[in-house]
């Protein structure tokens, strides 16, 4: 069962564009929203998180859209760059859990 | 901070050898835990350590997997005997709590790239 549903699976934007994944999840009991963000070769690392007692939050160019009654988040990438190019990957984890799940990655690609 | 080590970097090796991968993680978090990515599957959870005991291994896929944290700054994961299937990229990663609300941030190593021919 796949909890944590992520779109689209690649996504090209032009520099200065707007990136935008799409998340679902189904179970009501996550409470914590990171996304992470993978470099080739390298491990993902936690870029933004949410939780449900905010609708949004921004960090810099990256914003986190949270919609509890659908059941659904998102992360904005504004003014994309080059740099930005990487997969990134949402997760859900309970309250006070310790087991985050992850969605299934978005490749993104953002051309000069 | 060094962030997490990880060791073997790639490993090849012929099926039904044994493969052990081994992770340092950063000094001072409590928990640990080892994941398994593949393009078919994503990111897995296979297992987990809170102050070196195991706290749940529900996501080791076979017998044939094993993990140990002898103390608080090394894990080890051992597959015996390896399958072609058992090719991924294997990551550890250790936690911080961030002090909010029950957030915390997962650190990862590099991985070990797994190849079992």
């Amino acid at each position: 069962q796949q909890q944590v549903k992520q779109s689209p699976q690649s996504l090209i934007v032009q520099k200065g564009g707007i990136s935008i994944i799409n998340c679902a999840y189904e179970n009501t009991a996550f409470d914590y929203f990171p996304w992470y963000q993978q470099f080739p070769g390298k491990g993902p690392a936690l870029l933004i998180a949410i939780r449900p007692d905010v609708s949004e939050k921004k960090e810099g160019r990256f914003t986190i859209s949270f919609n509890k009654s659908a059941k659904q988040f998102s992360l904005h990438i504004m003014d994309s760059q080059p740099g930005d190019s990487a997969t990134y990957f949402c997760a859900a984890d309970k309250a006070a859990g310790n087991k985050l799940t992850f969605g299934g990655g978005t490749r993104v690609l953002v051309k000069p | 901070d060094a962030g997490v080590i990880q060791s073997p970097r790639h490993e090849v090796t012929e099926m039904g050898q044994e493969v052990t991968l081994r992770c340092k993680p950063i000094s001072g978090h409590d928990y640990l835990f080892w994941y398994r990515q593949t393009m078919m599957r994503g990111l897995e959870l296979l297992i987990y350590f809170n102050n070196n005991v195991p706290i749940d291994d529900s996501g080791m896929p076979e017998d044939r997997f094993s993990a140990k944290m002898p103390n608080a700054s090394f894990s080890t994961l051992k597959i015996q005997p390896s399958e072609p299937r058992d090719s991924a990229v294997y990551f550890c990663a250790s936690r911080r709590d961030l002090g909010f609300g029950g957030s915390y941030e997962q650190f990862f190593g590099p991985g070990t790239r797994l190849t079992v021919l």
